[in-house]
């Protein structure tokens, strides 16, 4: 069935970049989401990317789609300590349009 | 806009209780999502509402119930409460694209 992968840690340097990544199997979906959690907190949609795009900027945040290797990632520029989260990526499967969530990574921001 | 809410925010009962939770989708969406979300399991899909009818199902127990009024607000049930219920339980709105906007959740814990 379908699938979507992400790391579960990711740890970086406040202001550095923040990379997360995403792999995911159906690939017909149409729209590819950004989620964030913070403790305690329901999701909130960060981002998303159309998948006729290849990137997608949003002030610091930036979306990478390529659809051949079938792999999305979130950049986040200049880190900050209130980036800390679980960052999810979902998309809707071909079948019955219900999103498939990634298990989420975790941002920990290192002083 | 208002944005999702779910209530209450905390609930704790007993093994053997039944429970109902509530959700308010963003107005104007007809469709709404509900999920599991727990430590060890990540986020799982309970099921799917859409105009008051039940459009996808996940992969939980009968116990696990719930139903749209004509206002688009939903709720979900649990029966025959167990241990294992206890977990941070959260509500979709869905919007045009698919895109899922989330309540803060309620957080049931089951003693």
């Amino acid at each position: 069935g379908e699938d979507v992968e992400q790391s579960l840690f990711l740890s970086v340097r406040e202001g550095d970049s923040s990379v997360i990544n995403c792999t995911y199997t159906d690939s017909s979906s149409t729209y590819l989401y950004w989620y964030k959690q913070e403790p305690g907190a329901g999701l909130q949609l960060l981002t998303y990317i159309f998948s006729n795009m290849d990137m997608k900027q949003d002030q610091r945040l930036t979306v990478l789609l390529n659809k051949k290797d079938k792999h999305l990632s979130l950049r986040i520029a200049d880190t900050q300590t209130g980036d800390s989260a679980i960052y999810f990526c979902a998309g809707p499967q071909h079948s019955n349009y219900q999103l498939i969530w990634g298990a989420g990574t975790k941002l920990i921001i290192k002083p | 806009k208002a944005g999702v809410t779910q209530t209450p925010r905390y609930l704790i009962k007993t093994r053997g209780q039944q429970v109902t939770l509530s959700c308010s989708p963003i107005s104007g969406h007809r469709s709404v999502s509900w999920y599991q979300q727990t430590p060890g399991q990540g986020l799982q899909f309970l099921f799917e509402y859409f105009s008051e009818t039940q459009r996808n199902k996940g992969n939980f127990p009968g116990r696990f119930s719930g139903r749209q009024f004509s206002n688009s607000r939903s709720e979900m049930n649990v029966s025959t409460l167990e241990l294992g219920d206890s977990a941070l339980y959260l509500c979709a709105s869905i919007g045009v694209n698919t895109e899922a906007f989330f309540g803060q959740g309620t957080r049931l814990t089951v003693v």
